[in-house]
């Protein structure tokens, strides 16, 4: 198994709703990665974990959670969003080779966001 | 900090023209070079990669070359396919940052007309 597999593919949320994000991978990958992005926009790291430890935050809102609950899984748990937040969404993961991500990422397709 | 810049997109060719893609990066250490392709409402997928200086990598008719005199890590392509139409971004890995994560280019849109 090679890939990394994001549910749902496409959400719909109410700014007062709370909904989860979904990623798996079975690659052993131990390092798990999510990702924020806008239309027309390169990739924007939100969360790393490493061991199924959270690692780097890069600031985010707190009304996006990670969670990890496994080596195999990662979700985002997601409340009081904004219209803004509307965004393709991309779970990544990598060997966690010392520092550098030398073999580079899997991506998964991404969960497309719409907060109304 | 590190970083990548890219070409200003869109690219736009005609089937069976040469492609270049030009990337620059800064980086404080050694790092690993990355391409990327995005296909319309898909994610990101690995294109080809290189890991230390006068690599070169390759994968589906692409290449791209580790230049560490010139920082650079140019995407070429001899003949495009109006299948190749894609957005592609370059990227790096920097262990020296301590930091377990890539660093994106702003992304090229590739247009290739039959």
């Amino acid at each position: 198994d090679t890939e990394v597999t994001q549910t749902p593919k496409h959400l719909v949320m109410g700014m007062t709703n709370k909904k989860s994000l979904k990623c798996e991978q079975h690659m052993g990958h131990r390092a798990m990665y999510w990702y924020k992005q806008k239309a027309k926009k390169p990739p924007e790291l939100m969360f790393v974990y490493s061991y199924e430890k959270l690692s780097i935050n890069e600031s985010v809102p707190s009304r996006f959670s990670p969670e990890c609950p496994n080596s195999s899984l990662l979700n985002l748990h997601l409340h009081a969003l904004q219209p803004e937040d509307s965004a393709l969404y991309l779970c990544a993961s990598s060997q966690d080779r010392y520092l550098e991500v030398r073999d580079g990422y899997t991506f998964g397709s991404g969960t497309r966001l719409t907060v109304v | 900090g590190d970083s990548v810049t890219q070409m200003e997109g869109p690219v736009t060719l005609s089937e069976e023209a040469c492609l270049t893609i030009n990337c620059t990066y800064t980086a404080t250490g050694y790092p690993s070079l990355f391409w990327y392709v995005q296909y319309p409402g898909e994610g990101l997928q690995l294109l080809l990669k290189a890991t230390k200086a006068d690599d070169k990598g390759s994968n589906k008719g692409f290449e791209a070359t580790y230049r560490k005199e010139t920082t650079s890590f140019h995407l070429e392509k001899g003949s495009v396919q109006v299948s190749d139409s894609a957005v592609y971004f370059c990227a790096l890995s920097d262990a020296d940052t301590g930091r377990r994560a890539l660093t994106f280019g702003s992304g090229t849109r590739l247009q290739v007309q039959p």
